[in-house]
């Protein structure tokens, strides 16, 4: 059964810190995606892969980056963190153009 | 610009109802995807159905069933006989033919369903 495995399932960091969160998947695949998802606002586009070291901007990247240095991990980075920053990240990996996403269970990070 | 709204922040039902998730999108494409997510509480997000726009037939599996009409950009679903295994947040999502990198969703549809 193909998999996204997200590192940790909660996290709880200081505001300041810097904050890996950690994306892997065994199928492959080319494409990976991090979202953030926050009631009210369903899930908002933070970065996207499309190969190792290809990075491209989503909609929020703005206190985010991301490095995929293998095909397999996609991690997504709070340079440092905020409260603001408070959310459930969701991981997704695809195989190509038109092909459905499969999604990590996601990370739920909070920032004091 | 493309927009998925679903208006339906929580509904609430009893098991046994047949209870329907809108969905409208906007999108200036003319070659689209459309796609169901649900979301239980384990929080992955799992595909139910995806869409392309030129595929208007109604699509049924088991008690699940999505309604496209294009002439009102809406990708309705209906749940029959709902269970509480169903409860969830649903959501509608959006990609365009010329950017199929993204996905745009919508806001979701928390679904609780009573026994």
């Amino acid at each position: 059964d193909v998999k996204v495995t997200q590192s940790s399932r909660y996290l709880v960091k200081r505001t300041g810190e810097k904050v890996f969160l950690e994306c892997v998947q065994d199928m492959d695949h080319e494409n990976m995606f991090w979202y953030r998802q926050d009631p009210g606002l369903g899930l908002r586009l933070i970065y996207f892969s499309y190969d190792v070291k290809m990075k491209e901007k989503g909609d929020i990247p703005e206190g985010y980056s991301v490095s995929r240095e293998k095909k397999e991990r996609f991690s997504l980075i709070l340079e440092s963190a905020s409260t603001n920053q408070t959310s459930m990240y969701l991981c997704a990996s695809r195989r190509d153009r038109g092909a459905v996403d499969t999604f990590g269970s996601g990370t739920r990070l909070t920032v004091v | 610009a493309q927009k998925v709204t679903q208006a339906q922040t929580e509904i609430s039902v009893v098991e046994k109802e047949d209870v329907t998730l809108d969905c409208v999108y906007e999108t200036r494409d003319t070659t689209y995807y459309l796609f169901w997510y649900k979301q239980p509480p384990s929080g992955e997000l799992v595909f139910l159905i995806r869409r392309n726009s030129f595929d208007e037939q109604n699509e049924i599996s088991g008690r699940y069933s999505w309604n496209f009409q294009k002439s009102t950009s809406s990708f309705n679903f209906t749940i029959t006989a709902s269970q509480v295994v169903d409860s969830a947040v649903y959501f509608c999502a959006l990609s365009g033919s010329y950017n199929t990198d993204k996905l745009i969703f919508g806001t979701g549809t928390r679904l609780q369903v009573f026994p």
